[in-house]
């Protein structure tokens, strides 16, 4: 079954230390995997993709990830931390393997980053 | 450019009454979605359209009713509010259905039913 999991509920970092958001995904195929992000009382605003190619994925607002086939993750990082960062992040898969209807985007439950100054 | 565009953005709903979310897109996309969002789960899929003149069932369409009115506009109705609908609706986009494409998001509805 396709699932995609954020094992930390919340992620607390110091303004101006490197950040790591966790994902680790399970799908039947190959992957499509995002990253979106969602401030108070906000949508969701898309960070990056990775499709294929480079397992290293640069987004919007300095934020990269990395793909890691044989872990099956898709790790969100960023070198600098900033107090704005402070949001709730989603990482979602899609399975382009899955041939049954609709191409699901399945998202995860959410990890909410407090940047402290 | 506005992107997707949802209205109210809060409401108070009894048990019982009906009421109509409103959502509309301006960047040409084939594909409109309806989510909700409940604490600790993540977005889940109610209804989605692929493309004009088409809706579908996601995961959780039970006491929702969709529109896809045109290109632009799709519509979520709830017939008889429950309390455990109470919930914040996102509307999206995505210029088509699968594959790499990205899903844009509206600014949410929260709604709640009591």
């Amino acid at each position: 079954a396709q699932s995609v999991a954020q094992p930390e509920d919340q992620v607390n970092v110091a303004e101006g230390n490197p950040l790591t958001v966790k994902c680790t995904y399970s799908v039947s195929g190959n992957p499509y995997l995002f990253w979106y992000v969602q401030y108070p009382n906000r949508g969701l605003q898309f960070l990056l993709k990775y499709i294929t190619g480079d397992n290293l994925v640069k987004g919007s607002y300095g934020f990269e990830a990395e793909f890691n086939k044989s872990q099956t993750s898709f790790h969100l990082k960023k070198p600098s931390a900033l107090v704005s960062d402070s949001a709730l992040y989603f990482c979602a898969v899609r399975d382009i393997m899955f041939s049954g209807g609709y191409n699901k985007l399945i998202f995860g439950a959410g990890t909410r980053l407090a940047v402290h100054p | 450019n506005a992107g997707v565009t949802q209205t109210p953005k809060f409401q108070v709903l009894k048990t019982g009454q009906s009421m109509t979310l409103q959502c509309a897109q301006d960047m040409n996309h084939n594909s409109m979605y309806w989510y909700r969002q409940d604490p600790g789960m993540g977005l889940r899929l109610i209804y989605y359209s692929a493309s004009e003149g088409t809706t579908d069932k996601g995961e959780v369409p039970n006491g929702y009713n969709v529109s896809r009115l045109n290109k632009r506009e799709f519509s979520l109705r709830l017939e008889s509010a429950a309390p455990s609908q109470t919930s914040v609706y996102f509307c999206a986009s995505s210029p088509r259905e699968g594959g790499g494409n990205t899903i844009y998001f509206g600014e949410g509805s929260w709604l709640t039913v009591v």
